[in-house]
């Protein structure tokens, strides 16, 4: 079993669906919790990072994590075509060496 | 300020040719490191270096080593390439001053061993 678990997808949406994205890990010491979002061809870039559980909101995007259920999720609100790319989540202890997810592809279709 | 670049961005290998990867930043970043992605797999840590003149074993290290050249360079080699090492290579750096912050990538090279 991996340590990130991730549904790779593709999951298709269309423009202004509210779109959840989610990711299961094992191990007890991850800490920090991070999105990142890679297009075609592109290296990945950090969305948005949360420590410990709770919710962290930046525009369009909510980040949820729940450490008892070792459940994260991302949601991304009125989904643009432009945010069509895939979307990697990944978790870190004390090293700050991110293990990634998978990454789920997701497509917003106009 | 390009952030970090890598060259190759494309390269084919015949098996048993070697190769370097080169990756720099110009971020004034300690850490570097050197990912792998394949389809379905993610991005997998072959080696890191936490500061120069350190690096050490990520979690799929083997047929590759690594040189930290100095602060800015970060290589990654084949010796002896083998159709398993096909993948996109990406390189990322952080500032990495013992507290989480961004990591920064590369725009990959893509790698294919015939």
């Amino acid at each position: 079993q991996k340590e990130v678990e991730q549904d790779p997808g593709p999951l298709s949406v269309p423009e202004g669906a509210i779109v959840s994205l989610n990711c299961t890990y094992s191990n007890s010491a991850f800490q920090y919790f991070m999105w990142y979002r890679q297009y075609s061809r592109k290296g990945p870039e950090l969305l948005m990072y949360t420590y410990s559980s709770g919710n962290k909101e930046d525009g369009r995007f909510t980040a949820q994590v729940d450490k008892s259920s070792k459940y994260i999720s991302l949601f991304i609100r009125d989904s643009q075509p432009s945010d069509s790319a895939t979307y990697l989540c990944a978790m870190s202890g004390g090293s700050y060496i991110p293990t990634f997810g998978r990454g789920t592809s997701l497509i917003v279709h106009p | 300020n390009a952030g970090v670049t890598q060259t190759p961005k494309f390269q084919v290998l015949k098996t048993g040719q070697s190769m370097t990867l080169q990756c720099a930043q110009d971020m004034n970043h300690n850490s570097m490191y050197w990912y792998r992605q394949d389809p379905g797999m993610g991005l997998r840590l072959i080696y890191y270096s936490a500061s120069e003149g350190t690096t050490d074993k990520g979690e799929v290290p083997n047929g590759y080593n690594v040189s930290r050249l100095n602060k800015r360079e970060f290589s990654l080699r084949l010796e002896s390439a083998a159709p398993s090492q096909t993948s996109v290579y990406f390189c990322a750096s952080r500032r990495g001053t013992g507290s989480l912050d961004e990591q920064f990538f590369g725009p990959g090279t893509r790698l294919t061993v015939l």
